[in-house]
């Protein structure tokens, strides 16, 4: 059963840092992995799909890699700003045709001016 | 271009009424899905479908049912609703395929008293 680990649960940064956040996941046949942000009582906004035969995707100050023999993602985030405090989920969709996203549990992400 | 629209946003029901939460989406996508987020639990697969009249379950089905006689409309009904049913639900879609990730809704918060 594919488990999705996110580490840590919560984040606090100083504005302008850089940052990583970490996804682990158990299987490692995957078909591709998003990462989302959930800002409070709001919905799921996709940042970044990479597919299983890639290695990262860029957009803007964002930057998300993937390694799947060790089960690994990572969401870089460049010169942070207060904006960026969100909830970052990441999400694995497996090989063998199941539509079913199995989800991390998150890091809150807090930005401070 | 809405994506994918939920209604309602709010809803409080009482123990034994049944619901009915509906998602559209106006992508022309095949698949889609409905999650339910509870602290601590992360976001859990319900149902979902691969197209107009196919519909599976997910991880968590019991006490829901749905159906899919358009491509747009997906609808999650409540049967007998009950207080372990109190949660985040959010509607998903995709055009398939995994090529181009799940696009989600602003998720309905239905609370069971």
């Amino acid at each position: 059963k594919q488990e999705v680990t996110q580490i840590p649960a919560a984040l606090s940064v100083p504005e302008g840092e850089n940052l990583v956040l970490n996804c682990s996941f158990t299987d490692s046949a995957i078909y591709n992995l998003q990462w989302f942000r959930q800002d409070p009582g709001k919905g799921l906004t996709s940042l970044l799909l990479i597919q299983s035969s890639q290695r990262e995707q860029t957009s803007g100050r964002l930057n998300a890699s993937l390694d799947k023999s060790s089960g690994r993602s990572t969401l870089y985030i460049a010169a942070s700003q207060p904006g960026d405090s969100a909830t970052y989920l990441c999400a694995v969709k497996d090989q063998g045709g199941s539509e079913k996203l199995v989800f991390g549990k998150g890091t809150k992400l807090t930005v401070n001016p | 271009n809405a994506g994918v629209t939920q209604t309602p946003k709010f809803q409080v029901l009482k123990t034994g009424q049944s619901m009915t939460l509906q998602c559209a989406q106006d992508m022309n996508h095949e698949y889609m899905s409905w999650y339910r987020q509870d602290p601590g639990m992360g976001l859990r697969l319900i149902h979902y479908s691969v197209g107009a009249g196919i519909t599976d379950q997910g991880e968590v089905p019991n006490g829901y049912n749905v159906s899919r006689s358009t491509t747009e409309d997906f609808p999650l009904r409540l049967l007998s609703a009950a207080p372990s049913q109190t949660s985040v639900y959010f509607c998903a879609s995709s055009p398939g395929q995994g090529s181009r990730g799940y696009t989600f809704g602003s998720g309905t918060r239905l609370t069971v008293v």
